[in-house]
């Protein structure tokens, strides 16, 4: 089945910082997305995207599919951006369930 | 638009007593998943509805595990008995279709599941 990996693990940010998250996977995708899994373990959606960039706010994605990375980035971080990361992706002939890699943890402090 | 309603929040029960939990997709969403996510880990499919059909139940242990989809809009999810590795918590998404930019999940806030 498809491999999805993140790193790094763990990070551990000052206020103000900036950070990139990566995500590998093993196989063409025809879904992914980035999540947000808050203190209280809900997972909030960031980004779908399957190829090309796209950003919101303080937060951009890219995600070239001909190399199967896509990169999750974190500029000028708060305190309300820990949590835990995850890239998830499926691929439609395996079905349309998401493959979560393990998740970066991100700890950013005042 | 409300999003995906999850209930109870917590639940702890003791090993080989059952358990119920509940979910309200988005409206109109056609496809539901029931995943799994024990700490530390990504969360991993249990079942995936399509309407109120199973699409792929493979990795539910049906020995103890069981959910439906009446009429194709809430879904339950059981354990009977429960063990104590079912302890996690258990995520319930919806998307408009399976696949493609309509098939975007979102996730309920989780039923926070331990088992004594």
């Amino acid at each position: 089945g498809i491999q999805v990996e993140q790193s790094p693990p763990d990070l551990i940010l000052q206020e103000g910082a900036n950070s990139t998250l990566r995500c590998n996977f093993s196989d063409s995708v025809n879904n992914l997305q980035w999540f947000h899994q808050n203190p209280w373990g809900q997972l909030i959606n960031l980004f779908y995207i399957p190829s090309g960039t796209k950003q919101n706010g303080r937060l951009s994605a890219t995600t070239v599919a001909t190399e199967r990375y896509s990169l999750l980035y974190i500029s000028s971080s708060q305190t309300t951006d820990s949590g835990v990361y995850f890239c998830a992706v499926f691929l439609f002939r395996a079905g349309t369930a998401l493959i979560f890699g393990k998740g970066t943890t991100l700890s950013v402090s005042s | 638009e409300a999003g995906v309603a999850q209930s109870p929040r917590y639940k702890i029960i003791e090993k080989r007593q059952s358990v119920a939990f509940w979910c309200n997709p988005i409206s109109g969403h056609a496809t539901l998943y029931w995943y799994q996510q024990i700490l530390g880990q990504g969360p991993k499919l249990l079942i995936q509805f399509q309407n109120n059909g199973v699409v792929d139940d493979s990795q539910l242990p049906k020995d103890r595990f069981s959910a439906e989809r009446l009429k194709g809009v809430d879904s339950t999810l059981k354990i009977q008995p429960a063990k104590l590795e079912d302890s996690a918590v258990y995520l319930c998404a919806s998307s408009a279709v399976a696949g493609g930019p309509g098939g975007i999940q979102y996730f309920g806030a989780g039923t926070r599941l331990s088992v004594l």
